[in-house]
């Protein structure tokens, strides 16, 4: 099966742009994560969805939002962004069922970089 | 909230030494126990997982992980290391609560020396 894939791997933003970032599930795969990954902060959790519904969501402003669609591709968008949001973005899927339920498979991630 | 520490940022081993990363978490339900992997310039990677049964469990590339449920830990133990296994390493909780959401450590970077 081929892995948890993200696009673009690579952004540059202005300040006060907004950006898209993309991720494609494992096949079969229903649950998508986000998570925000940063020299100082770590890997910290943005929102999860399932069933094209948001089912958790991290302590992140409105600026960073999400959605998913019927085929579980997801896609995150930042409005309004601020150098603060320099970062390596993962997105990570999940079967959500069998044994393996509650493991997530980590895609490569996009790497956005704001001036 | 859950919330997991990790007790070293920085190792550096040489080559064969033994190596035990520590892993503590704070949450007072069942949880679910992960450590993950990032070699340089690529993705996260499982190395093991604990979901119940035996605490001691091993993962790929001769790691194993004890979960010891009353001091709340989960630490990463491999005998001897090699210079292959320099890269960062992430400990992680999931609370069983039927979310796939992880809370991660900062993560210790580990370098091997030849």
């Amino acid at each position: 099966k081929a892995g948890v894939t993200q696009t673009p791997r690579y952004l540059i933003k202005t300040r006060g742009q907004q950006v898209t970032l993309s991720c494609s599930p494992i096949s079969g795969h229903r649950s998508v994560s986000w998570y925000q990954q940063t020299p100082g902060q770590g890997l910290q959790f943005l929102f999860e969805y399932f069933s094209e519904t948001q089912r958790n969501k991290g302590n992140f402003p409105g600026r960073f939002s999400g959605r998913q669609f019927s085929n579980s591709r997801s896609e995150m968008n930042v409005s309004t962004l601020e150098l603060g949001d320099s970062a390596l973005y993962l997105c990570a899927s999940s079967p959500i069922e069998g044994q393996s339920y509650n493991e997530q498979f980590f895609g490569p991630g996009t790497r956005l970089t704001v001036l | 909230a859950q919330s997991v520490s990790q007790h070293n940022h920085h190792v550096i081993l040489s080559e064969a030494a033994s190596l035990e990363l520590g892993c503590n978490y704070s949450y007072g339900g069942t949880v679910n126990l992960f450590w993950y992997v990032q070699y340089p310039g690529q993705h996260l990677q499982l190395l093991l997982k604990y979901f119940s049964g035996d605490p001691l469990v091993k993962g790929i590339k001769g790691f194993e992980a004890e979960f010891i449920k009353s001091k709340f830990s989960f630490n990463l133990r491999k005998p001897s290391v090699q210079w292959s296994d320099t890269a960062e390493y992430f400990c992680a909780v999931n609370s069983n609560s039927g979310y796939s959401t992880l809370t991660f450590g900062k993560g210790t970077m580990l370098l091997v020396s030849p």
